[in-house]
């Protein structure tokens, strides 16, 4: 069974500071990994897709990397702003289990200006 | 696009009452999502429909929970009874297309009394 483990759960940082999130997962064999946040109250917004066979996706100041053998992944924000203020989930579906995604319990995150 | 759409967004019952939440994926879409999030366990999958057809129901508590897809534009998940303990945050998604990234909607907030 796949397991997801997010690691801080929370975390803080003054403004423009650099930073990484950090994703691990127990079995290798995935279809992809998907790195979403979630405002409060809100539902949950995709940010980056990494398929298997990638090793990184960006997005503006967001920049997601996969490494399948060690089973991890990680979320760099570049220069944060009070407006990242968020929890940010990862998400790795399972090869063979197309659609079928298991979460990580997210890293709440809180960038104070 | 208007995105996920889902209704009610709040629904306060009683226990014993029959509840039953809507979602209208993403036009085009052919994969549709239920989710149930908690405190206590996070982010869980409960069914997953491919092209109408449900694929993996193995999220489902239990019999209480029902869902269906009768066409491609809309889905229920029904709870009935319903209990204290099923109070939660429920989110619908999907996804399709060239894109295997989730669409979430804005969720509906359930609190059984």
């Amino acid at each position: 069974k796949q397991e997801v483990t997010q690691i801080p759960a929370a975390l803080s940082v003054p403004e423009g500071e650099n930073l990484v999130l950090n994703c691990s997962f127990t079995d290798s064999a995935i279809y992809n990994l998907q790195w979403f946040r979630q405002d409060p109250g809100k539902g949950l917004t995709s940010l980056l897709l990494i398929q298997s066979s990638q090793r990184e996706q960006t997005s503006g100041r967001l920049n997601a990397s996969l490494d399948k053998s060690s089973g991890r992944s990680t979320l760099y924000i570049a220069a944060s702003q009070p407006g990242d203020s968020a929890t940010y989930l990862c998400a790795v579906t399972r090869l063979g289990n197309a659609g079928k995604s298991t979460f990580g319990d997210g890293t709440t995150l809180t960038v104070k200006p | 696009d208007a995105g996920v759409i889902q209704s009610p967004r709040h629904e306060v019952t009683e226990m014993g009452q029959e509840v039953t939440l809507r979602c209208k994926p993403i036009s085009g879409h052919n994969s549709l999502f239920w989710y149930r999030q908690t405190m206590m366990r996070g982010l869980e999958l409960l069914i997953y429909f491919n092209n109408n057809v449900p694929i993996d129901d193995s999220g489902m508590p239990e019999d209480r929970f029902s869902a269906k897809m009768p066409n491609a534009s809309f889905s229920t998940l029904k709870i009935q009874p319903s209990e204290p303990r099923d109070s939660a945050v429920y989110f619908c998604a999907s996804s399709g297309g060239a894109s295997e990234t989730q669409y979430f909607g804005p969720g509906t907030r359930l609190l059984v009394l």
